[in-house]
C-alpha cells in the first residue's frame, strides 16, 4: 500500500526556519515525482514544486520559486519542504503528494499545518 | 502562472446531476489530455476523483465522470448525494510554467 506519511504541526515566528518532511512507503521512493501543495486558511490548493527523487530534479512554481526549497533524501525515501525565515503568511497546511503515471496526485499525505505567529 | 477558472459555487439536491468547470487555455487544458479533478471534504486531504480528462481511479463511483471541450473541462456528478458536498479542484498540466501544473481556484458543491 502506498503511504506518504507527513511530519507533525508546527508553530514557529516570524524569522524563523523551518524544515518539513514527507516520507514514502509501499514503492519505488526513486521512481515517482513527488509533489508539495499549499492550502492557506479557508483558500484553494496552490502548486509549490516538484522533485523527482531518483536525480533530485526540481521544479518550483514562479509563485515559490526563491521562497521555499525543496529537497529528498533517498536514502530515507523522504521529500522535504523548508524556509530559511518564515512570514505570518506562510501559516497553511501543506500537503506532499505523488504522482501517479506522471499526470495526476493519486496518493496524498495527511497533510502539515504551518501556524506562523509572533 | 494564473489559476484555472472555477466557479465558486454550484449546488444541487439529492438525486440530480450537477456539473462543474474548468477553464483554461491552449497551453494547459485545451493542449493536453491531462486533467484531473480532486474532492476535498473539510480537514481532509484531497482525492483524486478523475485523472486523464475521463479516467476514474478503482474505487471512485461511477456517479462521477469527466469531459473536456475546447479550453474547458468539465466534471458531472450524476445521483448526488449528501456526502458529495465538498471543495472540488481541477488540475492540469501546463506549458507555459516552469512547473508545468496548475490547479483551478476551486468549487464549492453544496447539496440542497
Amino acid at each position: 500500500e502506498v503511504q506518504l506519511v507527513q511530519s507533525g504541526a508546527e508553530v514557529k515566528k516570524p524569522g524563523e526556519s523551518l524544515k518539513i518532511s514527507c516520507k514514502g512507503s509501499g514503492y519505488s521512493f526513486t521512481s515517482y515525482w513527488i509533489g508539495w501543495v499549499r492550502q492557506m486558511p479557508g483558500k484553494g490548493l496552490e502548486w509549490m514544486g516538484i522533485i523527482y527523487p531518483g536525480d533530485s530534479d526540481t521544479r518550483y512554481s514562479p509563485s515559490f520559486q526563491g521562497q521555499v526549497t525543496i529537497s529528498a533524501d533517498k536514502s530515507i525515501s523522504t521529500a522535504y519542504l523548508q524556509w530559511s525565515s518564515l512570514k505570518a503568511s506562510d501559516t497553511a497546511m501543506y500537503y506532499c503528494a505523488r504522482l501517479g503515471g506522471d499526470t495526476a496526485l493519486p496518493y496524498w499525505g495527511q497533510g502539515t499545518l504551518v501556524t506562523v505567529s509572533s | 502562472q494564473s489559476a484555472l477558472t472555477q466557479p465558486a459555487s454550484v449546488s444541487g439536491s439529492p438525486g440530480q446531476s450537477i456539473t462543474i468547470s474548468c477553464t483554461g487555455t491552449s497551453s494547459d487544458v485545451g493542449g493536453y489530455n491531462y486533467v484531473s479533478w480532486y474532492q476535498q471534504h473539510p480537514g481532509k486531504a484531497p482525492k483524486l476523483m478523475i485523472y486523464d480528462v475521463s479516467n476514474r481511479p478503482s474505487g471512485v463511483s461511477n456517479r462521477f465522470s469527466g469531459s473536456k471541450s475546447g479550453n474547458t473541462a468539465s466534471l458531472t456528478i450524476s445521483g448526488l448525494q449528501a456526502e458529495d458536498e465538498a471543495d472540488y479542484y481541477c488540475s492540469s498540466y501546463t506549458s507555459s510554467s516552469t512547473l508545468n501544473w496548475v490547479f483551478g481556484g476551486g468549487t464549492k458543491l453544496t447539496v440542497l
